[in-house]
């Protein structure tokens, strides 16, 4: 089955730093690839997600990077604010006739000190 | 858009009674809903998943006995937690997948607490 690595697992940062969370999936067949933000008791967020035929993606300060090749995933964060404090998870799915899961990375908790 | 919701947020029960937890998609259809558990400080940890109209896929080392799952309608889907123990107490999460999508949308959780 598929296996996500992620890290780190803590990252701290000064407000207006920017913040770089990265992933490693095993199985070339994954073909999409979504981060999440999860704010204490609460669920996660979709922030931002990536398709296998797109190499990059961006969203105001929040961009997704896919290298395919060598089967790794990035999430950058530029002018990090207060706010962007939080757990963030990435996840790997392969996708086939409606059917797939997601294997989610352990998670990297963000702190942005103001 | 992409709302779902779960009810209730947070619940507390004696040991050995069984406990309820609803998820529903609130502003589009969910062919798949998936059942996870989420342990303090640690990633998810996906129990189940649930199409509509049919048994519920329980993933290895989940007990189907003890988490019943049922997805009645493309907007509902219910994780009964069967004579609840202490060590069942954690936080449980829904997502749901759109009927011709792959995006997972998450709800809110629930905190489940056994006395």
């Amino acid at each position: 089955g598929e296996n996500v690595e992620q890290h780190p697992s803590t990252l701290s940062v000064q407000e207006g730093d920017s913040a770089v969370i990265k992933c490693t999936y095993s199985d070339s067949a994954s073909n999409y690839f979504p981060w999440y933000k999860q704010e204490l008791g609460k669920g996660p967020q979709l922030i931002i997600d990536i398709r296998s035929n797109v190499g990059e993606k961006k969203d105001q300060r929040i961009a997704v990077t896919l290298n395919k090749t060598a089967k790794h995933f990035s999430l950058h964060i530029t002018e990090t604010q207060p706010e962007d404090s939080a757990v963030y998870f990435c996840a790997a799915s392969w996708t086939n006739s409606g059917y797939s899961t997601l294997t989610f990375g352990k998670g990297t908790m963000l702190l942005v000190s103001p | 858009g992409a709302v779902v919701s779960q009810h209730p947020s947070r619940v507390i029960c004696k040991s050995g009674t069984s406990v309820k937890i609803e998820c529903r998609s609130l502003d589009f259809q969910a062919t798949t809903m998936f059942w996870y558990r989420q342990f303090p400080k640690k990633s998810l940890m996906l129990m189940a998943t649930s199409n509509e109209g049919s048994k519920a896929t329980y993933e290895q080392g989940v007990e189907k006995d003890k988490f019943l799952i049922n997805h009645a309608s493309l907007t509902l889907s219910t994780l009964t937690v069967t004579s609840a123990h202490p060590e069942d107490s954690s936080f449980y999460i829904c997502s749901a997948r759109e009927s011709y999508g792959e995006t997972q949308y998450f709800g809110p959780g629930t905190r489940l607490l056994v006395l």
